[in-house]
């Protein structure tokens, strides 16, 4: 069966900092992959997604990035976070319709 | 634009008792429709699944229901328990999207003693 990591599950890191969230897949291959970010009463944000290795797609332009260096490895970072970088990040697989989501990373940004 | 709205923003109900959720959309061209269970502090599961062609779909307790003219959904909780209390979220998808959604912000239901 399939299943899906995130690490870590909470984060605090100061203004400025660097930030890197990783994120894996088992148990399938060539799996779509996708970043969201969930603010507190707001709807998922897709931030990037993935068809394949080093093929990423930026969907809101930010201070945030994503790299795909293997089939199911997923990693979103940053090189100096912002305050607004606050929020609950979700990294997701899809092969076909349906979509399945990791843990999620809580990230405060002090 | 493409939008998903759900009403109510939140919702209290006793245990047992059933409730229904709402979402409108205006996403086009349409492919399917999702209903997610997002636990706090938790990634969101799906429920239900429908694509533009089927207007009911059900999961145990869960049953969606789906109007493609009038872009209107509905999910309904027969017999809630404790453990049904969450966030549920109205997700569309549209096609041409490379399976991209999107999000309504959810309606947080609490079910009490």
């Amino acid at each position: 069966s399939q299943t899906i990591h995130q690490w870590p599950a909470t984060l605090v890191q100061p203004v400025g900092s660097p930030l890197s969230l990783e994120c894996t897949v088992e148990g399938t291959s060539n799996p779509n992959l996708y970043w969201y970010r969930q603010a507190a009463g707001r709807g998922l944000q897709l931030l990037f997604y993935s068809v394949g290795i080093g093929q990423i797609s930026s969907e809101v332009p930010q201070n945030l990035s994503a790299s795909r260096p293997q089939d199911r490895q997923f990693i979103l970072s940053s090189k100096k976070l912002l305050l607004s970088d606050s929020g609950f990040y979700l990294c997701a697989w899809s092969q076909g319709y349906e979509q399945y989501f990791g843990p999620g990373t809580r990230l405060t940004v002090t | 634009k493409n939008q998903v709205e759900q009403s109510p923003q939140s919702l209290i109900i006793l245990e047992g008792k059933n409730c229904t959720l709402q979402c409108n959309y205006t996403v086009s061209p349409f492919s399917n429709l999702r209903w997610y269970k997002q636990d706090t502090g938790r990634g969101p599961v799906s429920l239900t699944i429908m694509t533009f062609s089927e207007n009911t779909k059900s999961n145990g307790r869960y049953t969606a229901t789906l109007d493609a003219d009038t872009k209107q959904s509905s999910l309904h909780i027969t017999a809630s328990q404790l453990s049904d209390s969450a966030s549920y979220i109205c997700v569309v998808s549209f096609t041409g999207g490379g399976n991209k959604l999107t999000f309504g912000t959810g309606t947080q239901l609490k079910v009490e003693l």
